[in-house]
């Protein structure tokens, strides 16, 4: 059972497309990260959120952390090729312990 | 490259054995984890070790076991093996180990295939 859910689970898209993915708990965090892993490779952090409602850019991903601390969304413009990997999401518990989500699959076609 | 190594790279063994994962971790790191990723499951968290110490004990199996030495590397042991036990091994490496703030470096992983 995972404590995160992570929605979509694969998700294929054409380049140049927006799209978005999703991290939903019924628990609180008191942080939550986002990790890309690539084929053959370890996850890879992109960032950390920590407050209810933050936003954060990282060229054209856009990270949200939401209001109640519960959930979070990663939304990426004009997908390219190379953004194709696995998306993490993992949240620390009040003991700041971080747990991952089972993540979504991205594969951004040319 | 992380920083973090893990030996093998890939292991092919049988049922019923037994083997070892090695890692090392990144210098300064303290902390150390383990992680299985299989198709069907996720990055599912095993153990955490700090400074030569069990931090955190997630789902890990009562056949397997881990250490972390005093210079700070860790191995994963894995006995009676099961077909169902193959997976990516990842292991990752922390300064600390909590904290908001805490970013996890992982390694390339250790492929096991049980035949």
């Amino acid at each position: 059972t995972q404590l995160l859910e992570q929605s979509p689970q694969f998700l294929s898209i054409q380049e140049g497309e927006n799209l978005t993915v999703y991290c939903n708990s019924s628990s609180v965090f008191s942080s939550l990260q986002w990790y890309r892993q690539e084929p053959g490779e370890g996850p890879v952090l992109l960032v950390t959120v920590v407050t209810g409602g933050e936003v954060k850019k990282l060229k054209r991903l856009t990270f949200q952390f939401g209001d109640a601390r519960k959930d979070s969304s990663l939304h990426i413009t004009a997908a390219q090729p190379g953004d194709t990997g696995l998306y993490l999401c993992a949240g620390a518990s009040n003991n700041n312990d971080m747990r991952f989500g089972a993540g979504t699959r991205l594969t951004v076609k040319p | 490259d992380s920083g973090v190594t893990q030996t093998p790279k890939h292991l092919i063994t049988a049922t019923g054995q037994r083997v070892t994962l090695r890692c090392s971790p990144r210098s300064g790191d303290l902390s150390v984890y383990w992680y299985q990723q299989s198709l069907d499951q996720g990055l599912q968290f095993l153990i955490q070790y700090y400074n030569g110490e069990e931090r955190a004990k997630g789902n890990i199996l009562e056949r397997f076991s881990a250490q972390q030495f005093p210079d700070l590397h860790s191995e994963l042991n894995l006995s009676s093996l099961e077909l169902g036990d193959s997976a990516l091994y990842f292991c990752a490496s922390s300064v600390l180990g909590w904290g908001p703030y805490n970013e996890q470096f992982f390694g390339p992983g250790t492929r096991l295939t049980v035949l």
